[in-house]
């Protein structure tokens, strides 16, 4: 069964580390999203990409947050510095564009918490 | 701004019931019109989706009522069951899956045994 894998699954690290997380989407989709999920703000977009291009990173504080996709297979969020406003689930999605209803699959997060 | 507005936040149902979240749309260029559940520590899965030229689509229990001149639309899950408790996030987009969602705030439901 295809799935959304996303690295590392929780990670806790002290205000001012950088963190990296990954996202392997699934095998032959076209469109990437990184989403944030707080109780204040629910579930948030903050950036996609289509064919590893980035086409939408309003959601993202620039300063500090950075999207890559290196290859087809891999997409990167980084945040550097990192602040406890960041602490959140940041949730990784994937889609093919067409027109017939491909849902979007969503990973199961990682749960970051900024000390 | 909030382009999709959702309610309950909460909701409480017995076992056996009928479940009913409502959501509200702004952006009459949105023409796809999914519903995700999402259970503890787990991201979320699409439920059921709904395109405006519709009024209703059903999927077992679950049914997406549309209503486009109110620029409304809602699900039901008929015959609640406990393994049904989860959150309920309605959303919306301009195209197809390929493009952004715009999410609800959720809804928080718990089907009592």
């Amino acid at each position: 069964d295809a799935r959304v894998t996303q690295t590392p699954r929780h990670k806790v690290t002290e205000m001012g580390q950088e963190v990296t997380m990954r996202c392997q989407p699934i095998l032959g989709h076209n469109t990437v999203f990184w989403y944030r999920q707080t109780m204040m703000q629910g579930l948030e977009l903050l950036a996609y990409f289509r064919n590893r291009a980035p086409l939408d990173d309003s959601g993202m504080p620039k300063d500090r947050f950075s999207a890559e996709m290196p290859d087809a297979t891999l997409a990167t969020l980084k945040i550097q510095p990192s602040e406890p406003r960041d602490s959140a689930v940041y949730f990784c999605a994937s889609g093919l564009r067409d027109r017939n209803d491909q849902p979007q699959h969503f990973g199961d997060g990682t749960r970051l918490s900024i000390l | 701004q909030q382009q999709v507005k959702q309610s309950p936040q909460s909701l409480i149902v017995q076992k056996g019931g009928i479940s009913i979240i409502n959501c509200a749309y702004e952006n009459t260029a949105f023409d796809y019109f999914p519903w995700y559940q999402q259970f503890p520590g787990k991201g979320p899965a699409l439920l059921i989706a709904i395109r405006p030229d519709v009024s209703e689509k059903k999927e077992g229990r679950f049914t997406i009522s549309f209503n486009k001149s109110a620029k409304q639309f809602s699900l039901h899950i008929m015959d609640s069951q406990p393994g049904d408790s989860a959150t309920y996030f309605c959303a919306a987009s301009k195209e197809t899956s390929g493009s952004r969602l715009t999410f609800g705030e959720g809804t928080q439901l718990t089907v009592n045994p």
